[in-house]
C-alpha cells in the first residue's frame, strides 16, 4: 500500500521570500511521485513529476523537488514566492503498476502575503 | 492541443435523483480516470476505463458508475444522489504508462 503525509494544512509566506512544502511518502516499490496545484474553483495543474531519473526535479513556475529515499520526502520548493502561487498544492504518488491510480496528500494551502 | 474537458461545469440536483458527468480526454489517451474532492475527504479514486473497459474502482458502491466510449470520451453516473456526493468530480487521463492530465471538473450539488 502506499501513502502520502503533507506535513502542513496551511502555509504563508510573504512575496518575495522561499516556498517550503513538506510531503513524506510511503511505498512498496520505487514510487512515481508528483506535485499538482489547485488554484480556487479550477482542476488540478501539474507542476512536476520525480520518475527515478534525477533527484531534484525541477517544474514549472519556478518550483523544484528533491527526491530524498533515505527520509522518504519529496519537498517542494521555490525560491521567491508569488502572490499568484497563492493555492492548494497537493503532493501525489502513483502505483508503479497496474491501475496506476494517484493517492493525494491531503493538500496543503499556500497563502501569500503582500 | 486541447487538454482534458469536462461537462457540466456544475449541476444541482436533489436527493434521490441521478447525475450524468462528462469528460473528454486529451486527444491519443486512452486511459480515464475519475475522482471524487468532497469537503473534508480530500481527493478519492473512483474509477479507471481504459480502451473502453472499466479497469478497477475505488471504494464507492456500485451507484457510482459509468463508461467509455469508443472515442475514449467517458461517462460518469452517480444513482440515488445522497447529500454527501456533493462534490467536485475530476477526470483525468493518460496515455500509456505517462502522466495523468485533469480536467476543469465538475461541481455537483445535491440539495
Amino acid at each position: 500500500a502506499q501513502s502520502v503525509t503533507q506535513l502542513d494544512s496551511h502555509v504563508s509566506v510573504s512575496e518575495g521570500t522561499p516556498v517550503l512544502l513538506r510531503c513524506n511518502y510511503s511505498s512498496s516499490y520505487s514510487p512515481s511521485l508528483f506535485w499538482y496545484v489547485q488554484h480556487p474553483n479550477k482542476g488540478l495543474q501539474l507542476l512536476l513529476k520525480y520518475t527515478s531519473a534525477a533527484t531534484l526535479v525541477k517544474g514549472i513556475n519556478g518550483f523544484e523537488a528533491e527526491f530524498k529515499k533515505s527520509e522518504t520526502s519529496f519537498h517542494l520548493t521555490k525560491p521567491s514566492a508569488h502572490m499568484s502561487d497563492a493555492a492548494e498544492y497537493f503532493c501525489v504518488v502513483s502505483e508503479s503498476t497496474g491501475r496506476r491510480a494517484l493517492t493525494f496528500g491531503s493538500g496543503t494551502r499556500l497563502q501569500v502575503q503582500p | 492541443e486541447a487538454g482534458v474537458t469536462q461537462s457540466p461545469t456544475h449541476l444541482i440536483k436533489t436527493r434521490g435523483q441521478q447525475a450524468t458527468l462528462r469528460c473528454s480526454p486529451i486527444s491519443g489517451h486512452t486511459s480515464v480516470y475519475w475522482y471524487q474532492q468532497a469537503l473534508g475527504l480530500g481527493l478519492q479514486f473512483l474509477l479507471w476505463y481504459d480502451e473502453g473497459e472499466e479497469r478497477n474502482r475505488g471504494n464507492f458502491p456500485p451507484r457510482f458508475s459509468g463508461r467509455q466510449f469508443p472515442n475514449y470520451s467517458s461517462e460518469l453516473n452517480v444513482n440515488a444522489l445522497e447529500l454527501e456526493d456533493s462534490a467536485l468530480y475530476l477526470c483525468a487521463s493518460r496515455a500509456g504508462v505517462e502522466t495523468q492530465y485533469f480536467g476543469p471538473g465538475t461541481r455537483l450539488l445535491v440539495l
